[in-house]
């Protein structure tokens, strides 16, 4: 296992609500990336933190915001939820920023739109 | 897109036998890498390989790469029901994010 923690499990939430999901950073590691999975495909990149900063960011509208705290944890929020965003959000910790690192995913939190 | 494809979608042997993986990436890479993950849970690294190398091995993994044909491949052997999971190989570009295939679902029966 990683030491990568995310919180909530599972969560399910209505069309139109707004959702916050939390991840605990591996110890050292100061880049955050967060990742959607949608069930049967592979996780699409959402977008990256570094030192606090954005560090990129995938094809996602501007409804997908995060944050990360002095101490590495991070949160994704998403806002007007829309029945395609149910998925699988995977977020994945590094010592670095950028590429070329292994990334440390934590479990997941299952988001349920309905 | 620029995801990346892997061969075959799913894939069922008996343990002791061996499961080989194929992947055909778009993009040029810095490095590729190969993550299982079970039961739509966490993904876990099994092996990077770099750009400039063509072959690595990891206990039962062994991966090849071969960048003029922007394929890879993962052989497990003498597999295990452990084993059983999705693979995924993953674009490692350098810029920020990693690009992951649809994923190979392997399932090794008793």
């Amino acid at each position: 296992e990683t030491g990568v923690t995310q919180s909530p499990t599972h969560l399910i939430k209505t069309r139109g609500q707004q959702v916050t999901l939390r991840c605990s950073s591996q110890s050292g590691h100061n880049t955050v990336s967060w990742y959607q999975q949608a069930l049967g495909q592979g996780p699409q990149f959402i977008f990256q933190y570094y030192r606090e900063e954005e560090n990129g960011r995938g094809n996602f509208p501007p409804r997908f915001s995060g944050l990360q705290f002095p101490n590495y944890s991070s949160e994704l929020n998403v806002n007007a939820l829309e029945l395609d965003d149910s998925a699988l959000y995977l977020c994945a910790t590094s010592p670095a920023g950028g590429g070329t690192d292994t990334q440390y995913f934590g479990p997941g939190t299952r988001l349920t739109v309905l | 897109s620029q995801q990346g494809e892997e061969d075959p979608q799913a894939l069922s042997i008996q343990e002791g036998e061996n499961a080989t993986m194929n992947c055909s990436y778009k993009t040029s890479i810095n490095n590729l890498q190969w993550y299982r993950q079970n039961s739509g849970r966490g993904l876990v690294h099994l092996i990077l390989i770099r750009s400039n190398e063509r072959e690595k091995h990891s206990g039962r993994l062994r991966v090849t790469l071969d960048t003029s044909k922007k394929s890879s491949s993962l052989l497990i052997t003498a597999s295990r029901a452990a084993d059983t999971a999705s693979y995924f190989c993953v674009e490692d570009t350098g810029r920020r994010a990693l690009t992951f295939g649809s994923g190979t679902r392997l399932q090794v029966q008793p």
